[in-house]
This record gives structure tokens, C-alpha cells and sequence, in this order.
């Protein structure tokens, strides 16, 4: 069975206090693994793609990596305004849709 | 550049009711997806439209169903309303690359409570 897992369920930072975010999945053939974050009372916003193990893409403070079983986002130096819930979704190969898991919910304290 | 809008932004039903849920693509854009989230949880896909056809179904009952109109917006309907449908109803669209994997751009979404 399809499955994603993030965690933890919850993170408080201080500011400037780098930290990683883990997203374990278990899906029959992988087309892409994609990162969003998702401000309250908000739709997600994009953040990546990636598409094969070994991949990385960087954006501002946000560095995501994949291997075969889980990705991670790392978050490098965060600021308040990084408070945010970021979600985990992949997408199998030949669907259309995409698979989310339930989400990290990121806090960073001044 | 607009987004991709969702009306209305809050909705309050009550049981048994049905609602109509509308969404506009972002320009250019010719697939529309709807997606349903339950607080605390991630989104859940429902239907896939692209160029006016059904392309995906989620596991939702057939109280749910949606089209794509020649503009390429999008309704979802609900019929027979339940206090389990009280959720987020996310829109979003994407370019089709002919890869699939083009990115979903998300709208706000429409709140809807059923009492």
C-alpha cells in the first residue's frame, strides 16, 4: 500500500537554528516526489521537485534531497517568517494525482 | 500574473444540501485537479480534469462530481451534504508538459461547513 510519512508532526526552532524535516515513502514506482509549504488559511504553495535518487535543489534557506526510501528538507539559518506547515506528496508512476502525507508544522521563535 | 482563484472563499450548509465549489486556472493552464483537506491532515486528491475530460478519481463517493467548462474553469459539486464533508476544497491547475510532472499551483482554497 502507497504511503507517506512525515516527521516529526511538529517542530519549534529558534531562530537560526538549522534543522532537517524527514519524508519516508513507500509507493510502487516513483514519477516525483514534491515539497510544499502551506501557510494557515492558505492553499500549498510549490516548493520542488525532485525526480530521482541523489537529486538536491536549493532555494533560499530550503535544501531538499532524495534517496530511494525518503526525502529530506533541510532548513538551514531559519527566520520567523520559514513558520509555516510543509507537506510531503509524491506521485506514482502513470497517476495523474498526487499523494500527500499529513505534514510537518514548522514554528521558528524569534 | 492571477493565480488560480477559488469561490466562495467560506461556505456554511447544513446537512443534506448540496454546493456547487468554483475554480479559474491560472492563464494557460488546461488541467484543473480538486482536492479535499481535513484539518490536521494533508490534501486528498479528488478529480482530475484536462481539456474537459475526467483524467483521475479519487476514492470520494458518487455524491462528489465536477466538469471542466471550454474556458477551462472548473466546478465541483456535492450533493447530500455530510457533517464528514466539512473540510478545505483545494483547487489547482498545471501546464501539461506531456511529462506529468508539471507542478500543481494551488489556490486558497474554499472553507466549507456543513452543520
Amino acid at each position: 500500500e502507497d504511503q507517506v510519512t512525515q516527521s516529526p508532526e511538529a517542530l519549534r526552532l529558534q531562530e537560526g537554528e538549522s534543522s532537517s524535516l524527514n519524508c519516508s515513502y513507500t509507493v510502487s514506482g516513483l514519477r516525483g516526489l514534491f515539497w510544499y509549504r502551506q501557510d494557515p488559511g492558505k492553499g500549498p504553495e510549490f516548493l520542488f521537485t525532485l525526480y530521482s535518487a541523489g537529486e538536491e535543489k536549493e532555494k533560499e534557506r530550503l535544501k531538499a534531497t532524495l534517496t530511494k526510501k525518503e526525502s529530506f528538507l533541510h532548513i538551514t539559518a531559519p527566520k520567523p517568517e520559514d513558520s509555516a506547515t510543509y507537506l510531503c506528496a509524491v506521485q506514482k508512476t502513470g497517476a495523474n494525482n498526487l499523494f500527500f502525507g499529513t505534514g510537518t508544522r514548522l514554528t521558528v521563535i524569534p | 500574473d492571477a493565480g488560480v482563484t477559488q469561490s466562495p472563499t467560506h461556505l456554511i450548509k447544513t446537512r443534506g444540501q448540496h454546493v456547487t465549489l468554483r475554480c479559474s486556472p491560472i492563464s494557460g493552464h488546461k488541467s484543473v485537479s480538486w482536492y479535499q483537506q481535513v484539518l490536521g491532515q494533508g490534501p486528498q486528491f479528488i478529480f482530475q480534469y484536462y481539456e474537459k475530460e475526467e483524467r483521475g478519481r479519487g476514492n470520494f463517493p458518487d455524491r462528489f462530481s465536477a466538469r471542466q467548462f471550454p474556458n477551462y474553469s472548473s466546478e465541483l459539486n456535492v450533493n447530500a451534504l455530510l457533517l464528514g464533508d466539512s473540510a478545505l476544497y483545494l483547487c489547482a491547475s498545471s501546464h501539461p508538459t506531456g511529462s506529468g510532472n508539471s507542478p500543481l499551483h494551488f489556490g486558497n482554497g474554499t472553507r466549507l461547513t456543513v452543520t
